[in-house]
């Protein structure tokens, strides 16, 4: 099956800084979603982004589809900002649902 | 526009015993799927439910079983339970031909503890 791999694992930034982090995929894909998960467990969509370019405030994500990848920009960051990133994909031929999770990104912003 | 709800927020359950969790869509959704996410991992896709009818199922074994309901609602049922079912349960909607058909959706989140 398809595989997903999120870098880096972990991330500590101070506040105002800005930061990238990558999901690789290792299949073509019909789908392709970033999460922000919360201390609370709730998962927040921040973008679907199966292609292309897409901009959210201080958020920002690009998939490069054919070469398998995709990047969150996170500017400015913010404490709020704080939490596990998720990746995750669909694979092209899968039906609707089916999402394929990396193990995330826990990201820590420091005041 | 209401959200992907879960019911319940918590639960506690001994080895053996069965649970049922629940989850309505979000509105305009028709499709309803389940996740486990156990502590420090990524969700894992237990089953999808469309039309009433399981469509698509993860690695998880007969124990797991659910249900659709005519108004899309779903129930995820696990028998038998075991310690290594402690977990976050995560229900996620689609099917929005209005907007992007597999963006996914997700509610709060049910945690089980097994004792």
């Amino acid at each position: 099956g398809i595989q997903v791999e999120q870098s880096p694992p972990d991330l500590i930034l101070q506040e105002g800084a800005n930061s990238t982090l990558r999901c690789n995929f290792s299949d073509s894909v019909n789908n392709l979603q970033w999460f922000h998960q919360n201390p609370w467990g709730q998962l927040i969509n921040l973008f679907y982004i199966p292609s292309g370019t897409k901009q959210n405030g201080r958020l920002s994500a690009t998939t490069v589809a054919t070469e398998r990848y995709s990047l969150l920009y996170i500017s400015s960051s913010q404490t709020t900002d704080s939490g596990v990133y998720f990746c995750a994909v669909g694979a092209l031929g899968g039906s609707q649902g089916n999402l394929i999770f990396g193990k995330g990104t826990k990201l820590s912003v420091k005041p | 526009d209401a959200g992907v709800t879960q019911s319940p927020t918590h639960l506690i359950k001994t080895r053996g015993q069965q649970v049922t969790l629940r989850c309505s869509p979000k509105s305009g959704h028709d499709t309803v799927s389940w996740y486990q996410q156990a502590l420090g991992q990524g969700p894992q896709f237990i089953f999808q439910y469309y039309e009433e009818e399981e469509r698509q199922r993860g690695n998880f074994p007969d124990r797991f079983s659910g249900h659709q309901f005519p108004n899309y609602s779903s129930e995820l049922n696990v028998n038998a339970l075991l310690l290594g079912d402690s977990a976050l349960y995560l229900c996620a909607s689609s099917g929005d031909n209005r907007g992007h058909l597999y963006e996914q959706y997700f509610g709060p989140g049910t945690r089980l503890t097994v004792t």
